[in-house]
């Protein structure tokens, strides 16, 4: 089983929706979580962090739920420059590895 | 920007060569990781390496090999290159081994 697995899409949403993915980690041992964003050939930028408590940076919202062992994140009000491949990344204390899921893309279409 | 340099940006090598890249860090990170990202894929990790010294492994063969230096600048250095080493190679410092990375623009690797 993939330590990070996500849903690979593609999802094309129309402007103005809101949209969700969803990421799920196999060790309970993992500590800290984020998400990025990697436009086509560009490196990932981050995006947020992601806390227990669940975090919000303007359009977009992150949760953590561990008892089922995934993250989410939100995104309201779609905008084309959204448009995007969004990375889960999860950070495993023991052995101090870092795992990233494939990327969920999404198209935001005017 | 994050201030996280790579280089060389392209590199084309051939099949059973050697390959160096480079990587400086943000300004006070004292942490860099390496990951392949191969096309459609998503980053995976090669190693950490934490204030000079290995800090953690992915999944890689003792081929690919790592070296961070007192300016916690580091080097990723592939031996025996092989046609599936062809990649996006991404560095990625952070202040600690478990908070946030940023991530340089990467070297495009292609082995022929």
């Amino acid at each position: 089983r993939k330590e990070v697995e996500q849903d690979p899409g593609p999802f094309n949403v129309p402007e103005g929706a809101t949209v969700a993915f969803n990421c799920t980690y196999s060790n309970s041992a993992s500590q800290s979580f984020f998400w990025y964003r990697q436009d086509c050939r560009k490196e990932p930028k981050l995006l947020m962090s992601v806390y227990s408590s669940g975090n919000e940076d303007g359009r977009f919202t992150a949760q953590l739920n561990r008892a089922s062992q995934y993250i989410s994140l939100l995104i309201r009000d779609s905008k084309l420059s959204d448009s995007a491949t969004y990375l889960c990344a999860v950070n495993r204390v023991t052995g101090n590895q870092f795992y990233f899921g494939t990327g969920t893309s999404l198209t935001v279409i005017p | 920007e994050t201030g996280v340099t790579q280089s060389p940006t392209h590199l084309i090598k051939t099949r059973g060569q050697q390959v160096t890249l480079r990587c400086s860090s943000q300004s006070g990170h004292n942490t860099v990781s390496w990951y392949q990202q191969a096309l459609g894929q998503g980053p995976q990790f090669i190693f950490q390496y934490y204030r000079e010294e290995e800090n953690g492994r992915g999944n890689f063969p003792p081929r690919f090999s790592g070296l961070q230096f007192p300016n916690y600048s580091s080097e990723l250095n592939v031996n025996a290159l092989e046609l599936d080493d062809s990649a996006l190679y991404l560095c990625a410092s952070s202040l600690g081994v478990n908070t946030e990375a940023f991530f340089g623009q990467g070297t495009r690797l292609t082995v022929v």
